[in-house]
């Protein structure tokens, strides 16, 4: 079994829809992140969070939300999508401490129409 | 202002040959760094890391090297072999207790 999961895998909406991705990991991990990911723009960072009761913004916030539910789930909301939040999504998780390593999910495609 | 630069947007090696891929960041204050490998339809994975007090890791077909100096790190994959085909980031951290930074990616072809 895969130990960073995202749900759903694919997803299409429209704009001025409510979506949630969601992201869980068996790895045992405190550190879980947010990644979206376009074409030429490389991997940039939306949120993070170092502990349940810690998040923080990342590079490009604006029109996202997060919640860490559990140590284990880590979940990211657009309140309302248009259709620049066409992207594929990354969950990543690593370990407490320095010079740790990301571990990312397999993604999430959404499509904003 | 793009604290991690992966200047080459795509690089094609033949089979067997040495693939360079390179990496140049703005921040002095970053002194852990990774690369990972991204096939289509899957996760980045990590490859190889490298931290400020070395300036060479090898593991394998795949060497990091790190010039502080020039602020400039480099992925050499010898021999390249189709399977190596993938996007390449390049990432980093200051004292790995921040979240990664990211480049853009640079798509390798090895070519049989």
């Amino acid at each position: 079994d895969a130990d960073v999961t995202q749900t759903p895998r694919n997803r299409i909406t429209k704009t001025g829809k409510r979506i949630m991705l969601e992201c869980s990991q068996t790895k045992g991990h405190d550190r879980m992140y947010w990644y979206r990911q376009d074409p030429g723009l490389g991997l940039r960072l939306i949120y993070y969070s170092f502990d349940v009761k810690d998040i923080n913004k990342g590079e490009i916030s604006d029109g996202y939300s997060v919640s860490r539910q559990a140590q284990a789930k880590f979940s990211l909301s657009l309140e309302s999508a248009i259709p620049n939040q066409t992207a594929l999504y990354f969950c990543a998780t690593s370990e407490r401490g320095l010079f740790r390593e990301q571990y990312f999910g397999p993604g999430t495609r959404l499509t904003v129409t | 202002d793009q604290q991690v630069k992966q200047n080459s947007p795509s690089l094609s090696v033949q089979e067997g040959r040495i693939s360079i891929l390179n990496c140049d960041y703005t921040n002095s204050m970053f002194d852990y760094f990774l690369w990972y490998k991204k096939y289509p339809a899957e996760g980045p994975t990590f490859l190889i890391s490298i931290s400020s007090i070395k300036d060479k890791n090898e593991d394998g077909r795949f060497t990091v090297f790190l010039n502080k100096s020039a602020k400039h790190l480099s992925l050499h994959i010898v021999p390249s072999q189709p399977g190596d085909s993938a996007v390449y980031f390049c990432a980093a951290s200051d004292s790995g207790n921040t979240p990664l930074v990211f480049g853009k990616g640079t798509r390798l072809s090895v070519i049989a």
